[in-house]
């Protein structure tokens, strides 16, 4: 069964630091999909970026990298320079290839997530 | 450019009450789901609609209902409300049931039932 841990409940950081936010998954499946979500505190869910398991190339959005390693199945956020803004909730999620119709397969998983404070 | 609209955002129900989240997306997609955020839980799939027409179960469905009204609306029922209930819901939708392009997500429901 497909799984997601993201074992850091909370982090604080001061502004300008910078901080990584791990991800673990377990899958089956050898065609699957990683992302994250952020969570602010006004409650909506942003994507954050998507990655399927055949690009391991680590990818950087401003202050934001992601490191995937299927070696240790880990899809770590890493946020440079932290800012108060980044303050939130965030989540990373799972989906394998649909096989069939019918049970939760091929849906989302969420981990628990993991609450950034960023204080100035 | 709505996306995912969910009503009500906030909700008060007591114990026993019924009600129905309504959701509606405006982007075409196919498939439309229902999940529940509860602290230190992550979110948790109740429900979900593969396509207009199909309903099918999640992780936690029990004390809800789904209707899948037509391609845009995707309702989640509380027929007899209990405080375990008491949750943020979210809505979401996704081009395909293959959900390999992540989902798009209401802002959602914050339940309290008392």
């Amino acid at each position: 069964a497909q799984k997601v841990t993201q074992a850091q409940t909370e982090i604080s950081v001061v502004e300008k630091e910078d901080v990584t936010l791990d991800c673990v998954y377990e899958t089956r499946d050898t065609t699957y999909y990683l992302f994250w979500y952020k969570q602010p505190p006004s409650g909506e869910l942003v994507f954050l970026i998507r990655r399927n398991s055949f690009d391991e190339q680590n990818e950087i959005s401003g202050r934001y990298s992601w490191n995937f390693q299927k070696s240790t199945s880990s899809f770590n956020f890493t946020i440079t320079a932290s800012q108060v803004v980044d303050s939130a909730v965030y989540f990373c999620a799972l989906s394998e290839a649909v096989r069939n119709y019918g049970g939760s397969q091929g849906n989302l998983i969420f981990g628990k997530g993991t609450k950034l404070s960023v204080k100035p | 450019n709505a996306g995912v609209t969910q009503t009500p955002k906030f909700q008060v129900l007591k114990t026993g009450q019924s009600m129905t989240l309504q959701c509606a997306q405006d982007m075409n997609h196919n498939s439309m789901y229902w999940y529940r955020q509860d602290p230190g839980m992550g979110l948790r799939l109740i429900y979900y609609s593969a396509s207009e027409g199909t309903t099918d179960k999640g992780e936690v469905p029990n004390g809800y209902n789904v209707s899948r009204l037509n391609k845009r609306e995707f309702s989640l029922r509380l027929e007899s409300a209990a405080p375990s209930q008491t949750s943020v819901y979210f809505c979401a939708s996704s081009i395909s049931f293959r959900a390999n392009y992540g989902y798009t997500f209401g802002s959602g429901t914050r339940l309290t039932v008392v």
